[in-house]
């Protein structure tokens, strides 16, 4: 267990509904990142928080919708995706944002919640 | 920006063998290296990572090399186990950023 866990394990929706994944981190970190992973792009960072503030958006569409409550919670709401947004999406935790060389931007990763879009 | 690419996209070696695997980086002001391997059903998880103040390091059956001029970095993996097979990924980042740009993968397969 890497103290990063995510729920749900496996999510299967249909393109009009509304879904959120869930992502909490115990160990104290105050950086969280949401990942896509996919066939054609397997690891492709999505969003960053730090500190709960939100400090990278890689150009991601609107329909997924992030939110930071607290540094230990991350949350990303899905509406309106599309049959090519299934894959699996990761959540992860650092102790800093940024790379200092300190080894405190370590990420650590949940185990994933496998996305399919009908 | 950073582009990282990774070679070979699969790869499979007798137990016991060794295994390579490396990646080519674009940014000359990257300084942090880190591999990630991903087993089935995980999250990627760090084995090793390297700066750019060193060339080599090892942990035990694992190894990173750097080569900053030639922009290159590649993990070793010495006397492989069945345990071994999974996903692994190599990442780049520099000082001050706050993402890292990772590999396309490599599958790797240990065939007792």
């Amino acid at each position: 267990e890497t103290g990063v866990t995510q729920t749900p394990r496996h999510l299967v929706m249909g393109m009009t509904n509304k879904k959120s994944l869930k992502c909490e981190q115990h160990l104290g970190h105050n950086a969280m990142y949401w990942y896509k992973q996919s066939a054609k792009k397997p690891l492709e960072l999505m969003f960053v928080y730090n500190f709960k503030e939100q400090t990278e958006n890689n150009s991601v569409p609107s329909r997924f919708s992030p939110e930071c409550p607290n540094s230990s919670h991350l949350f990303l709401h899905l509406h309106t995706l599309q049959p090519e947004d299934s894959a699996l999406y990761l959540c992860a935790s650092s102790q800093d944002a940024v790379f200092s060389g300190t080894g405190r931007n370590t990420q650590y990763f949940g185990p994933g919640t496998r996305l399919t879009v009908l | 920006g950073e582009n990282v690419e990774q070679h070979p996209s699969t790869l499979s070696v007798q137990e016991g063998d060794s295994a390579v695997i490396k990646c080519t980086y674009s940014d000359s002001a990257s300084n942090y290296f880190p591999w990630y391997k991903q087993e089935l059903g995980k999250g990627p998880q760090l084995i090793i990572d390297i700066r750019s103040n060193v060339g080599e390091k090892k942990d035990q059956r694992i190894a990173v090399t750097l080569n900053k001029t030639a922009k290159h970095f590649s993990l070793h993996i010495t006397e492989t186990q069945p345990e071994d097979s999974a996903v692994y990924f190599c990442a780049a980042s520099n000082s001050g950023a706050q993402k890292l740009v990772f590999g396309q993968g490599t599958r790797l397969t240990i065939n007792p």
